[in-house]
C-alpha cells in the first residue's frame, strides 16, 4: 500500500524558513520515472504546485517560489523534505505532498499539512 | 507557463442531474490533462488521467473526453457524494506544472 505522509510545524513567524517532510512508504523513488512533488492550497483557493524531485535526483520549481523553496531526498529514510525561506501570511495553507511518474498526475496523496503563518 | 482555465467556477445542481466542466489550457498539451475532486478538509483524489482514462474505483458516471486545448469533464447522473470541488491539471510542460482554479458543485 502506498502511503504518504507530511509533518512539520502547525505555525512559522513571518521571515521565517519553513521545513515539510514527507515520509512514504509503498514504493521506491528510485525507480525509474517516479516523482514526488509539493503542491499547497490557501484556504478555499486552488491548487498550487511548488516543487518536483524525480528518481534521478533532478530537481524542479515553480519559477515564481524558485529563489525561496529547496527540494531534497533522504532515500534512506525514504522522505522529501522542502523548505521555504522568507515565510509571509500569503504562505498559510495546507501543504501537501504528492506522487507521479514522469507524463502521468498524482496518482497519491498525501492528508497534507495546515500551515499558519502568524507573529 | 500553461495556463488552465475552468469552467464554470461553481455549479448549482440536483441529485440525477447531468453535468459537464470545461478546462481550456492556453497551449496544446495533447492529452496531458487530469481532473482531481476534493472534499472539504480531505486531499485531491485522482478521477480521471490522460484526457479520458477513468482510475480504478472511480464510478462509470464520471469521464472524461477532449484533446489539445479543450477539455471536459462530464458526470451523468450526479450522485449525493458528488457535491465536491474539481480541479485540471495539466502535465504535459513542466515546470511549472499547474492547476485550474477550481470548480466548486453545490446542491441546488
Amino acid at each position: 500500500q502506498v502511503t504518504l505522509r507530511e509533518s512539520g510545524p502547525a505555525l512559522v513567524k513571518p521571515t521565517q524558513t519553513l521545513t515539510l517532510t514527507c515520509t512514504f512508504s509503498g514504493f521506491s523513488l528510485s525507480t525509474n520515472g517516479m516523482c514526488l512533488s509539493w503542491v499547497r492550497q490557501p484556504p478555499g483557493k486552488a491548487l498550487e504546485w511548488l516543487a518536483l524531485i524525480d528518481w534521478d535526483d533532478d530537481k524542479f520549481y515553480t519559477p515564481s517560489l524558485k529563489t525561496r523553496l529547496t527540494i531534497s531526498r533522504d532515500t534512506s529514510n525514504d522522505q522529501v523534505v522542502l523548505t521555504m525561506t522568507h515565510m509571509d501570511s500569503v504562505d498559510t495553507g495546507t501543504y501537501f505532498c504528492a506522487r507521479m511518474r514522469t507524463g502521468s498526475a498524482f496518482d497519491v496523496w498525501g492528508q497534507g499539512t495546515m500551515v499558519t503563518v502568524s507573529s | 507557463a500553461i495556463q488552465l482555465t475552468q469552467s464554470p467556477s461553481s455549479l448549482s445542481a440536483s441529485v440525477g442531474d447531468r453535468v459537464t466542466i470545461t478546462c481550456r489550457t492556453s497551449q496544446d498539451i495533447s492529452i496531458a490533462l487530469a481532473w482531481y475532486q476534493q472534499k472539504p478538509g480531505k486531499p485531491p483524489k485522482l478521477l480521471i488521467s490522460d484526457a479520458s482514462s477513468l482510475q480504478n474505483g472511480v464510478p462509470s458516471r464520471f469521464s472524461g473526453s477532449g484533446s489539445g486545448t479543450e477539455f471536459t469533464l462530464t458526470i451523468s447522473s450526479l450522485q449525493p457524494g458528488d457535491f465536491a470541488d474539481y480541479f485540471c491539471q495539466q502535465f504535459d510542460s513542466y515546470p511549472p506544472i499547474t492547476f485550474g482554479q477550481g470548480t466548486r458543485l453545490e446542491i441546488k
